[in-house]
């Protein structure tokens, strides 16, 4: 398996410009969420997934789209970047949602370090 | 706001001394999470303890957790180079509507040969 992937590693963008980061899993996991990590910050979560055709909005969404059209899919949209959104930017996955239960393992990515000029 | 607060935030140890890592939180949980992260690398789930559980051991990790004061313990015994990483404790939460993990502001380790 190769887990969760996410492409691309770098990426530097000018102001207004707009991109998709790409996040894809093959364990057949349900959930899936995206992080942003700022510098002596823990991760905050921008938007997430409990299933195909489902998303919801995390603590910091302003300027994020998503969407789930498949289990293994699970893109992000930056509209219009503004330099507030440089960051590392993690996506991760698991079988249940974090709230489950039982609780579940985080499954993450490498990150997209991205830079906003 | 961040739920889970490590302390400390930063510790300088030498090889083959232990880590202990310290965590609150704020509200009730069913279970928390320890996490690691190499430089530059993304995070790697360590141990998850419920909350009907008092201690949990992985190899050279040792968990524990305390309901009634909210606080959760990591420790790393006879400690490596290679144990060089940021730690997170991670609690789960249903607030405000969202379904997520949130994560402290980490303790960062660094082990010396």
């Amino acid at each position: 398996n190769a887990g969760v992937t996410q492409t691309p590693k770098f990426q530097v963008l000018k102001t207004g410009q707009s991109m998709t980061l790409q996040c894809a899993q093959d364990m057949n996991h349900e959930y899936m969420s995206w992080y942003r990590q700022d510098p002596g910050m823990g991760l905050r979560l921008i938007h997430y997934s409990v299933g195909a055709g489902i998303t919801d909005q995390g603590e910091v969404p302003n300027g994020y789209n998503v969407s789930r059209s498949t289990t293994e899919d699970f893109p992000l949209r930056l509209l219009s970047a503004a330099p507030s959104q440089t960051s590392v930017y993690f996506c991760a996955s698991s079988s249940y949602p974090p709230s489950s239960g039982s609780g579940d393992t985080q499954y993450f990515g490498p990150g997209t370090r991205l830079t906003v000029l | 706001s961040q739920q889970g607060e490590e302390d400390p935030q930063a510790l300088s140890i030498q090889e083959g001394e232990n880590a202990t890592m310290n965590c609150s939180y704020k509200t009730s949980i069913n279970n928390l999470q320890w996490y690691r992260q190499n430089s530059g690398r993304g995070l790697v789930h360590l141990i998850l303890i419920r909350s009907n559980e008092r201690e949990k051991h992985s190899g050279r990790l040792r968990v524990t957790l305390d309901t009634s004061k909210k606080s959760s313990s990591l420790l790393i015994t006879a400690s490596r180079a290679a144990d060089t990483a940021s730690y997170f404790c991670a609690t789960p939460s249903f607030s405000g509507g969202y379904n997520k993990l949130i994560f402290g502001a980490g303790t960062r380790l660094a082990v010396h040969p």
